[in-house]
């Protein structure tokens, strides 16, 4: 089993829907929980970052954690084109060490 | 955030030669990273560059396939050795900010393509 599980999608919504993603782990020891935006051809950007359980709004994002189900979730309201582009979590303990889901890849189409 | 630049961005390289991809970050930091991506798959950290002493390797990857360095606190270098066509893959360069040691930046990434 892997340690994140990440739904592989693709999705695929119309602009100005809300995107869904979700990611699972079995490590009970993470804290801290990151979401990366890449796109193509792109390396991965920051684009949220929360510790521990609870929710975390920065404009258009949330990003939800659910620590005692193990379960954290990147939501995008209105979501736009320029949206478009591969959504990886990522978490770690304490350190360095990160431990990456698969990705999913969203299109919003015009 | 950190501004990374990584180079080259893309290669295509013979199986048997090896290629160093280069990796600088506009302020000092302490630790740098190296991760493999392959097409549908999660990051894979291949080891952490360390200034002054050896790179640190996860399991599965070794020093004589990966040979890093780390001459200053904000330049590495990564070299893949005797290239095979499974070293396809996107290889990135990444670095943990000062103030944080739980979040990663990345750098653009280099493609390479071994035929």
């Amino acid at each position: 089993q892997k340690e994140v599980e990440q739904d592989p999608g693709p999705l695929s919504v119309p602009e100005g829907a809300i995107v869904s993603l979700n990611c699972t782990y079995s490590n009970s020891a993470f804290q801290y929980f990151m979401w990366y935006r890449q796109y193509s051809r792109k390396g991965p950007e920051l684009l949220m970052y929360t510790y521990s359980s609870g929710n975390k709004e920065d404009g258009r994002f949330t990003a939800q954690v659910d620590k005692s189900s193990k379960y954290i979730s990147l939501f995008i309201r209105d979501s736009q084109p320029s949206d478009s582009a591969t959504y990886l979590c990522a978490m770690t303990r304490n350190d360095y060490k990160l431990s990456f889901g698969a990705g999913t890849t969203v299109t919003v189409r015009a | 955030s950190a501004v990374i630049s990584q180079k080259p961005s893309r290669d295509i390289c013979q199986r048997g030669t090896s290629l160093t991809i280069q990796c600088q970050v506009d302020s000092q930091v302490t630790m740098m990273f190296w991760y493999r991506q392959q097409p549908g798959q999660s990051l894979t950290l291949i080891a952490t560059a360390n200034q002054g002493s050896e790179a640190t390797y996860e399991s599965g990857f070794v020093i004589d396939k990966f040979p890093i360095s780390r001459p200053n606190l904000t330049f590495s270098t990564l070299t893949v050795s005797n290239m095979s066509p499974e070293d396809s893959s996107i290889y990135l360069c990444s670095v943990q900010p000062r103030e944080s040691k739980n979040i990663q930046y990345f750098g653009a990434g280099t493609r390479l393509s071994v035929l």
